[in-house]
């Protein structure tokens, strides 16, 4: 398998303008996660979805974010309008059940610059 | 609240050395605890899991124990090597899916 895939690695784009991330989650896996890292505050989980269905969405910042997950191979997280603040990597992870096993893996990551 | 902690920040140490990285955690009642190692630019690789019912994983040079009554876990890396320069994250899954990631700790093996 190909792993998660994540596009773009890299995204500059100036405030105010729509960013669109894309995730591919490893085949047959049945969660999705969005995680978003920056030196002050780590890793933190943003949103995530069982069966293609948005289950937590308690990690989204603020109204700007939006994520969907139209099937099970794909998904986007949307900043709209982007400030500076939100210049971060954004990583897509995925995995395979619940419980005690369900181990995580991450994608490469897309890290946005908003100017 | 759930936390996980890990101590030192950065470690730098020379190569052929045994080590051990430290992580713990506040509430005992978890699913599994994941180690994670992340290169500069990059994602994060996932090293070992423990599963709540487990006391520890190895997978080469590295053995991942996990001591739930004490809130600790200890990921050993037996005859570092430069390669193995890089960040060490732990993760803890308490609930539901949500894993809560420790701050890392910065290794350098010194040639």
């Amino acid at each position: 398998d190909a792993g998660v895939i994540q596009s773009p690695r890299h995204e500059v784009t100036e405030m105010g303008q729509e960013v669109t991330l894309r995730c591919k989650p490893i085949s047959g896996h049945d969660y999705l996660f969005w995680y978003r890292q920056t030196m002050m505050r780590g890793l933190e989980l943003l949103i995530y979805f069982n069966n293609n269905v948005p289950i937590d969405d308690s990690g989204m910042p603020e109204d700007r974010f939006s994520a969907k997950m139209p099937n099970a191979s794909f998904s986007t997280l949307k900043i709209q309008p982007s400030e500076p603040r939100d210049s971060a990597v954004y990583f897509c992870a995925s995995s395979l059940g619940a419980g005690e096993t369900g181990e995580l893996f991450f994608g490469e990551g897309s890290r946005l610059t908003v100017l | 609240k759930q936390e996980v902690t890990q101590i030192p920040a950065a470690l730098s140490v020379p190569e052929g050395e045994n080590l051990v990285l430290n992580c713990s955690f506040t509430d005992s009642a978890i699913y599994n605890l994941q180690w994670f190692r992340q290169d500069p630019g990059k994602g994060l690789t996932s090293l070992l899991l423990i599963q709540s019912s487990q006391r520890e994983q190895t997978s080469g040079r590295l053995n991942a124990s996990l001591d739930k009554s004490s809130g600790r876990s200890t990921l050993y890396i037996a005859a570092s090597q430069p390669g193995d320069s890089a960040t060490y994250l732990c993760a803890v899954k308490w609930g539901a899916q949500k894993l809560v990631f420790g701050q890392g700790t910065r290794l350098t093996i010194n040639p």
